[in-house]
């Protein structure tokens, strides 16, 4: 069967220090790859999506960029985190086509 | 893609058939209709999608009016743990918005026993 992993679960982060959280998807070959960002109180905002390896389309101007080194494996970056930038992250993937997404834990960024 | 109206929020009693509409009244004839729902602090989860008939799996129904221009996820047997924002999403196949999700505010569901 089909897993996502992300992690941590949880990261409090100074203002100006980098990030990277990274996903990864077990159990299926290509799959698509998606970055959320909810800030608290507020709904999901799709960041970057990705069809294949190396193949990132952003979807909101930002202060992040994702990469997709691997298949299986999505990471998400900043080089100077800012205090806007706190938030809950969540990965998700899904097979080509008209399926549903299945979403990873998320993680729990805090920028102080 | 299509946007989609929920009510901000609904009650149910435990054990009773909870019922959340939505409306998408400028759905196009190749978008699917999907609901997930999300658990306090968790990632969402997938529950159904139909593109026009009537859904049944182990979690829920979906019932698509024949227009397609609104529908509503029935939970046959509220339980505590249904509490959640259901969030009703309109999505394409295919085309430029391929593949891609679009939450919007969703439905607080608070079921009480």
């Amino acid at each position: 069967s089909q897993t996502i992993h992300q992690w941590p679960a949880t990261l409090v982060q100074p203002v100006g220090s980098p990030l990277s959280l990274e996903c990864t998807v077990e159990g299926t070959s290509n799959p698509n790859l998606y970055w959320y960002r909810q800030a608290a109180g507020r709904g999901l905002q799709l960041l970057f999506y990705s069809v294949g390896i190396g193949q990132i389309s952003s979807e909101v101007p930002q202060n992040l960029s994702a990469s997709r080194p691997q298949d299986r494996q999505f990471i998400l970056s900043s080089k100077k985190l800012l205090l806007s930038d706190s938030g809950f992250y969540l990965c998700a993937w899904s097979p080509s086509g008209v399926y549903g997404y299945t979403f990873g834990s998320g993680t729990r960024l805090t920028v102080v | 893609d299509a946007k989609t109206t929920q009510p901000p929020s609904m009650d149910c009693a435990e054990g009773r058939a909870a019922n959340l509409p939505c409306n998408h009244s400028t759905i196009s004839g190749n978008e699917y209709v999907y609901w997930y729902r999300q658990i306090h602090s968790q990632g969402p989860q997938y529950i159904i999608h139909g593109l026009k008939n009537n859904e049944t799996n182990e979690m829920a129904s979906l019932i698509i009016t024949e227009d397609r221009k609104s529908s509503t996820l029935i939970l046959p047997h509220a339980t505590l743990r249904d509490t959640a924002v259901y969030y009703c999403i309109v999505r394409a196949a295919g085309g430029t918005s391929y593949g891609k999700l679009t939450f919007g505010q969703g439905t607080i569901l608070t079921v009480h026993p």
